[in-house]
């Protein structure tokens, strides 16, 4: 079995505040991949950044970072200076497995205050 | 590139009445999914498709749910009869190459179902 736990269900922050967004995940599988997904009030899912097992090399794109630690069974993204528009529900999701199931956590959501 | 489409956007109907969503991926997608989203939750994965055939459909139920992708390509979603804890968004999903855990999915707009 996998699980996707995101434990903050929601964050307010105002406008500039850093803010990091918790991912702990579960898996028996050696070989899986990790993905970060925005929903914003529109409600279409975009894709943010993918990371796969072997690579536990943090990645910083703009003001978003992400801190994977196998260690501790984490993918954690930060928003630096953070904006109104990015003001959205955040999703974590795992795939793994023979037929690389599909888990998506049940998500953050931002309000980013002006 | 054109997105994924999903047709129709909204849909309200009584209970026990059927019910059908329409996703065409993006071209060349071999991967589809269909995702139920309960307000409030994140998706939940209901069936993947590589081309034509069925990967996963562990969390279908199959009792009322069915689902097809004929050609390998666009995809319909059935649910006959619907109930009311079926009022979700329906959410479709591609992804490209045979590799598809690697792949990131790209989204459709959703279907919203409101069942009363």
């Amino acid at each position: 079995a996998q699980k996707v736990t995101q434990a903050q269900t929601e964050i307010s922050v105002v406008e500039k505040e850093d803010v990091t967004l918790d991912c702990v995940y579960e898996t028996r599988d050696t070989t899986y991949y990790l993905f970060w997904y925005k929903q914003p009030p529109s409600g279409e899912l975009v894709f943010l950044i993918r990371r796969n097992s072997f690579d536990e090399q943090n990645e910083i794109s703009g003001r978003y970072s992400w801190n994977f630690q196998k260690s501790t069974s984490s993918f954690n993204f930060t928003i630096t200076a953070s904006q109104v528009v990015d003001s959205a529900v955040y999703f974590c999701a795992l795939t793994s497995g023979g037929y690389q199931k599909v888990t998506f956590g049940i998500g953050t959501k931002l309000q980013v205050i002006p | 590139e054109a997105g994924v489409a999903q047709s129709p956007r909204y849909k309200i109907i009584e209970k026990r009445q059927s019910v059908a969503f329409w996703c065409n991926p993006i071209s060349g997608h071999a991967t589809l999914y269909w995702y139920q989203q309960i307000l409030g939750q994140g998706p939940k994965l209901l069936i993947q498709f590589q081309n034509n055939g069925v990967v996963d459909d562990s969390q279908l139920p199959k009792d009322r749910f069915s689902a097809e992708r004929l050609k390998g390509v666009d995809s319909t979603l059935k649910i006959q009869p619907a109930k009311l804890e079926d009022s979700a968004v329906y959410l479709c999903a591609s992804s490209s190459q045979l590799d598809y855990s690697y792949n990131e999915q790209f989204f459709g707009p959703g279907t919203r179902l409101t069942v009363l």
